[in-house]
């Protein structure tokens, strides 16, 4: 089973552009968080999404919106971009969420770099 | 300001010590996880601790879910370059399907 894959790796933008990245989850899961990783604040938590609605929402800036497809392929984007943005952006797909077992599969992440 | 908090934030160490990550909170959580992030890698579930006071071993790492169900502790013996990388905490909320992540604690295991 391939695991959860996130485009591009990579990406430099420029304050002010705005930029979407995607993430497809492991088949079958219905379930895709966000998560922005950082080295002053850690791993913090964006927003969840479950069949197509946005169930679940951290505490970011309205700049920070998502959406996720009918194949469960999510998408995230930010407008507007600010220096500090810059971060590793990890999507996580999850076959039981709600539980107390609630896995999260991580994909490699998003490396986005902000000049 | 982290819901979570993990010490020791660094921590480098020869192969064959022990050592103990710890993972605290004021709030109770439904479960708490243990994850393990590699360079370049996203985190990787080790455990899932559900009962107050549970212990759970996985080869050379000993995971315990503290009586109140608001810290836990992972503790490796016998460290190996292997077991390098970042250890995060999480606590799960059923109520609402959000991981609450730690700080982290980076480990380096020296040979």
């Amino acid at each position: 089973k391939a695991g959860v894959t996130q485009t591009p790796r990579y990406l430099i933008k420029t304050r002010g552009q705005q930029v979407t990245l995607s993430c497809s989850p492991i088949s079958g899961h219905r379930s895709v968080s966000w998560y922005q990783q950082t080295p002053g604040q850690g791993l913090q938590f964006l927003f969840e999404y479950f069949s197509e609605t946005q169930r679940n929402k951290g505490n970011f800036p309205g700049r920070f919106s998502g959406r996720q497809f009918s194949n469960s392929r999510s998408e995230m984007n930010v407008s507007t971009l600010e220096l500090g943005d810059s971060a590793l952006y990890l999507c996580a797909s999850s076959s039981s969420p709600g539980t107390l077992y609630n896995e999260q599969f991580f994909g490699p992440g998003t490396r986005l770099t902000v000049l | 300001t982290q819901l979570l908090e993990q010490s020791p934030q660094f921590l480098s160490i020869q192969e064959g010590e022990n050592l103990t990550v710890y993972c605290n909170s004021s709030s109770v959580f439904s479960s708490l996880q243990w994850y393990r992030q590699e360079p370049g890698e996203g985190p990787v579930l080790l455990v899932t601790v559900v009962t107050g006071g549970e212990v759970k071993k996985l080869k050379r790492l000993t995971f315990q879910f503290g009586d109140a169900r608001k810290d836990s502790s992972l503790h490796i013996t016998a460290a190996q370059p292997g077991d390098t990388g970042l250890y995060l905490c999480a606590g799960v909320r059923v109520a609402g399907n959000m991981l609450t992540f730690g700080g982290g604690t980076r480990l380096m295991v020296k040979p």
